[in-house]
């Protein structure tokens, strides 16, 4: 049981590369997403996944795009990747019912130069 | 949306002493109010979490309390040990698990126990 796994956990690109961060969780988790840490901000969440085909908007969700076509992955893509970007991605997950909520996964490091 | 403040951003107590850090709430409709400890470099890690048909909720040496009238909720740490030393997040949601689990964090606060 690997739990919530992302990767890569470190990328540099430069500004208007696409790239997308992958996260993957193997304990059937319905609700999945993403969050950027950013000094002093906190984890703002990005985009949510309450179950495979369904996918909404988080409280910064502008530049990203998500899709969720299997419970196991909840892939993050950057279209066009601005240094405002520049930040720490965690992917979370939570189930249905139960006596834990979220898991994170361990962070991808994303540098936009 | 919901709202989470946390303050102060920075805590420096003396190992030994008891820090508790607070925050504050403005969906009605929250229930579920989790603390994460992240230490650095590291991922946020739950520590303790509280529902709001509880007052209080204590594990070893951290206990969290929470007000629903007044919309707040602290974590209480006794007997601080350098390793308490890292950044804890607070964090509310409507529901620990499911649809109604969506997370808001407050920015954290850095705590520091000085040996």
């Amino acid at each position: 049981n690997a739990g919530v796994t992302q990767t890569p956990k470190f990328q540099v690109l430069k500004t208007g590369q696409s790239m997308t961060l992958q996260c993957a969780q193997d304990m059937n988790h319905e609700y999945m997403s993403w969050y950027r840490q950013d000094p002093g901000m906190g984890l703002r969440l990005i985009h949510y996944s309450v179950g495979a085909g369904i996918t909404d908007q988080g409280e910064v969700p502008n530049g990203y795009n998500v899709s969720r076509s299997t419970t196991e992955d909840f892939p993050l893509r950057l279209l066009s990747a601005a240094p405002s970007q520049t930040s720490v991605y965690f992917c979370a997950s939570s189930p249905a019912t139960g006596a834990y909520g979220y898991t994170f996964g361990s962070g991808t490091r994303l540098t936009v130069v | 949306g919901e709202n989470v403040e946390q303050h102060p951003s920075t805590l420096s107590v003396q190992e030994g002493d008891s820090a508790v850090i607070k925050c504050t709430y403005s969906d009605s409709a929250s229930n579920y109010f989790p603390w994460y400890k992240q230490e650095l470099g590291k991922r946020p890690q739950l520590i303790i979490d509280i529902r709001s048909n509880v007052g209080e909720k204590k594990d070893q040496r951290i206990a969290v309390t929470l007000n629903k009238t007044a919309k707040h909720f602290s974590l209480h740490i006794t007997e601080t040990q350098p390793e308490d030393s890292a950044v804890y997040f607070c964090a509310a949601s409507r529901d620990r698990t499911g649809a109604n689990s969506k997370l808001t964090f407050g920015k954290g606060i850095t705590l520091s126990v000085r040996p």
